[in-house]
């Protein structure tokens, strides 16, 4: 159990683009989810966090209004990259908790890998 | 955001070898959590501990909640080559409504044929 699939795994887009990435829990019910971002050979760093039914919490710095996040269901939440540049190019991962074990313990998607040209 | 320093940064060890790395705090955590990341994946939990002083096994692997709740180690008994990647630790203060996790650095584990 605690299975996280994101889609899709590698994505290019031009320059000016919106990228959306599905989050998905897929055997249990995520009461909260998480959007990461990697860079290479670095830590993760915490973007948003996000209940089902509510608006997402921004880490500082983290523009609202480029990463939109929607957490429509128990089981699902997307990340919108909007107008996307060069410089979002990155490894997004999401995680998500509420699943075997306790409550808070995150399990975490394959990521989703953006390059944006 | 915050950061926890994770030591060493990087590890270049013969397989059949123990490895030990560990992970310190300026602050106070009630669950501490180690995961492991391969390339291009999504990290995947070893090992979660909860109580101050916790001593928990996984197989080969053994982790340990610092007693002052600021620290924690991760060993791992004769390595495979299976055991390279990247190993972070996290640490948690919940707050009911607020379970953010605070990542490690992370130590980079290859192993040398």
């Amino acid at each position: 159990g605690a299975v996280v699939s994101q889609h899709p795994s590698r994505v290019i887009c031009k320059s000016g683009t919106s990228v959306k990435i599905e989050c998905r829990s897929l055997d249990f019910q995520a009461t909260t989810m998480f959007w990461y971002r990697q860079f290479p050979k670095k830590s993760l760093m915490l973007m948003a966090t996000s209940n089902e039914g509510s608006k997402a919490t921004y880490e500082q710095g983290v523009e609202k209004d480029k990463f939109l996040i929607n957490h429509a269901s128990l089981t699902l939440s997307t990340l919108t990259v909007t107008s996307a540049h060069p410089e979002d190019s990155s490894f997004y991962i999401c995680s998500a908790s509420g699943g075997q074990g306790h409550y808070y313990e995150q399990y975490f998607g394959p990521g989703t890998r953006l390059t944006v040209t | 955001g915050q950061q926890l320093n994770q030591s060493p940064q990087s590890m270049f060890i013969q397989e059949g070898e123990d490895v030990s790395m560990n992970c310190t705090s300026s602050s106070i955590f009630n669950t501490w959590l180690w995961y492991k990341q391969e390339p291009g994946e999504g990290p995947v939990l070893l090992i979660a501990l909860y109580k101050a002083g916790e001593l928990t096994s996984n197989g080969r692997l053994t982790a340990q909640f610092g007693i002052t709740r600021k620290d924690s180690f991760l060993n791992i008994s004769a390595s495979i080559p299976s055991d390279v990647g990247i190993y972070f630790c996290a640490g948690l203060l919940s707050n009911f409504g607020n379970e953010k996790l605070t990542f490690g650095t992370g130590t980079r584990l290859t192993i040398i044929p």
